[in-house]
């Protein structure tokens, strides 16, 4: 079993609609969850990350860690164009080294 | 890409040649990071690095090897490209985990598309 669980899409979604992306991940010991946003053909950029459970807000973007079911997600509000690109959840794990979920790729239609 | 370049963007070689990809920063971050990004995939650790001269293993070093000579400098080397090894990598720099934010933060390079045919 990976580490970390991300379905791969393509999601696509017209403009304006509320995004949710959503990962798994096996180990409860894990305790910061991270969100890379990564434009085509580019390298991946921190979006925001958590720490442990609950909610984190940044303008449209809303981080969400439920340990009980191992479940992270990203929701986005007022989904733009710009906002086109896959999202790669990624977990801390032992030795704070990163495990990468493998990416769900985002379509937003104008 | 905020203090990293990673030389050549582009390459393509022959099975059995050697390769070398190099990372530089400007940022004068501890850490340095090598991943490939393959379909199906995702990002995958080949090494990592936590100051000069001082490397370690990741989750796919089978046939790369790395080097740190200064800090600035992070080289990922195949000693003999195989098909295999066609993918794209990224360097990535911390500083660390526990430094303010308490999350171990990457930032990363452009990436190296490498085919090897």
């Amino acid at each position: 079993q990976k580490e970390v669980e991300q379905d791969p899409g393509p999601l696509s979604v017209p403009e304006g609609a509320i995004v949710s992306l959503n990962c798994t991940y096996s180990n409860s010991a894990f305790q910061y969850f991270m969100w890379y946003r990564q434009y085509s053909r580019k390298g991946p950029e921190l979006l925001m990350y958590t720490y442990s459970s609950g909610n984190k807000e940044d303008g449209r973007f809303t981080a969400q860690v439920d340990k009980s079911s191992k479940y992270i997600s990203l929701f986005i509000r007022d989904s733009q164009p710009s906002d086109s690109a896959t999202y790669l959840c990624a977990v801390e794990t032992a030795g704070n080294m990163l495990t990468f979920g493998g990416g769900t790729r985002l379509m937003v239609k104008p | 890409d905020a203090g990293i370049t990673q030389s050549p963007r582009h390459k393509v070689t022959e099975t059995g040649t050697p390769v070398t990809l190099r990372c530089h920063q400007t940022e004068n971050h501890r850490y340095m990071y090598w991943y490939r990004q393959d379909p199906g995939h995702g990002l995958r650790l080949i090494h990592y690095s936590y100051g000069v001269k001082d490397t370690d293993k990741g989750e796919v070093s089978d046939g790369y090897s790395v080097s740190r000579s200064k800090t600035e400098d992070f080289l990922l080397t195949l000693e003999s490209a195989t098909s295999s090894q066609t993918s794209v990598y990224f360097c990535a720099i911390s500083e660390g985990w526990g430094q303010g934010s308490g999350a171990n933060v990457l930032t990363f390079g452009a990436g190296s598309r490498l085919t090897v045919l």
